[in-house]
Order: structure tokens, then C-alpha cells, then sequence
């Protein structure tokens, strides 16, 4: 059972271009997290989201970004216009049954780190 | 958020036990204590987690305090790569099930 995969690791952009980056969750989990790591910076959530729902996207910036989890194939983050301050490293998790009474632990895949220059 | 706090850093010496606390005095009854780490350059690994009682599994033991307000993560014995960020967390439901995380500890493991 592979774990959380994300593609690609490293992605360079231009200001302006387009990043998409991929999210396949672990076999089972429909459950999908996106959080994003800035330079010498603790983890912020950004996303949760379900199979073809968006649950809570509190954590996302109001303009440029958005996520989907389509039915099928991977969980999408995609960040329009990049500017410098979008580099950061952006984790995906993914878990079984995250409410309680006891909720199952979150799996992290390796992340894509996104250079803008 | 319902905040913890962690110290900044600590270091160990390589095969011995390392305790790691944390701090949650605003914890209610129903939040969940978790603890993630974060490797060099890696997403974050599931450690363990504990309601009330202490628990223990392969990585690592979780001690609870009786009021629950504090709580210490141990590694048994600490090895090169236990080298992390460790952080503890309270998850609970009004959040959404997302985790909040903070800026954790900093472990140094010396061989």
C-alpha cells in the first residue's frame, strides 16, 4: 500500500505562470488536507476536502488558489498567477475517518516544494 | 485554536530517553492529544496520540498527566534519526478535522 503521493517534488515557476500540484491519497482515505510550510515556518492548513467536496478552506488565500478532489484521479491544488511569496514547501495528507470519537491518524506525503523565480 | 505550548528545543545524547513536554492548559474534555514529527526536509510522520490514559506503541510512549493539562512524549531510546521537529497538537472537532499545527521543538540528537 503505497503512502501519500505527491508530484511533482519540485516545481519552478515564472511570475504569472500557472502551478498544479497532485495529490493521490493512500488506498481507502477520502479524506484529503492541504497545508503549506513557508521558509522557516511552521505548518498552516490551507484545505480539507472530500471526494468532490470542498469542507473547509479557511485556510486558503481568497484569490489565486483553489483545490479540488474530484471522484476520480488525484486531489489538485492549483495556484494561478504565482508571485515570489507562493514559494514554499505544500504537504498533502490524507487519513481514514478523521472525526471522533476517535479519529485515525493523518498521513503526510512528501510535499512539493515551489520555487518561484 | 486551542494552544499548546512546547519548549523551543532540546538535545539528547544518541541511546538515551528523551522527554519531551507539552503543555495544554486549555484543553477540553473531548480534544484529542496528538503528536506529529517532522524530519529534515520530509512531510510530517504520525507519532502517537492519547485521550486520557497513557499509551504506548513501537515509536514511542505518551504520558498523560491526571488533569490532562500537560503531557510528555518519550523516546525510549533516542537515535540519529528521531532528529525532528516534534509537535503536539489538540485535535478537535470544532476545527474541522484539521490539524492546527504550532511551531513545535526542535530535538538534537548527539552521537
Amino acid at each position: 500500500n503505497a503512502g501519500v503521493m505527491q508530484n511533482p517534488r519540485h516545481l519552478v515557476r515564472r511570475r504569472g505562470q500557472e502551478a498544479r500540484l497532485r495529490c493521490s491519497p493512500m488506498k481507502g482515505h477520502s479524506h484529503v488536507y492541504w497545508y503549506r510550510q513557508l521558509p522557516e515556518e511552521g505548518l498552516k492548513f490551507m484545505v480539507y476536502l472530500q471526494k468532490e467536496n470542498i469542507i473547509d478552506e479557511s485556510g486558503m488565500p481568497k484569490e489565486r488558489f483553489s483545490a479540488e478532489f474530484p471522484k476520480e484521479g488525484p486531489s489538485i491544488l492549483r495556484i494561478q498567477q504565482v508571485v515570489r511569496g507562493d514559494s514554499a514547501a505544500y504537504f498533502c495528507a490524507s487519513s481514514q475517518r478523521p472525526g471522533q470519537p476517535n479519529p485515525t491518524e493523518a498521513f503526510f506525503g512528501q510535499g512539493t516544494r515551489l520555487t518561484v523565480v | 485554536d486551542a494552544k499548546t505550548t512546547q519548549p523551543n528545543s532540546m538535545e539528547s545524547n544518541e541511546e538515551e530517553p528523551v522527554h519531551l513536554p507539552c503543555n495544554h492548559s486549555t484543553i477540553s474534555g473531548t480534544d484529542y492529544i496528538h503528536w506529529y514529527r517532522q524530519l529534515p526536509s520530509q512531510g510530517p510522520e504520525y507519532v502517537i496520540h492519547g485521550l486520557t490514559s497513557n499509551v504506548n506503541n513501537r515509536m514511542a510512549s505518551l504520558a498523560i498527566a491526571e488533569d490532562r493539562k500537560s503531557s510528555t512524549l518519550i523516546l525510549h531510546r533516542a537515535t540519529l534519526r528521531d532528529a525532528a521537529v516534534y509537535y503536539c497538537i489538540l485535535y478537535r472537532m470544532e476545527y474541522g478535522n484539521k490539524l492546527v499545527f504550532g511551531a513545535g521543538t526542535i530535538l538534537r540528537v548527539k552521537s
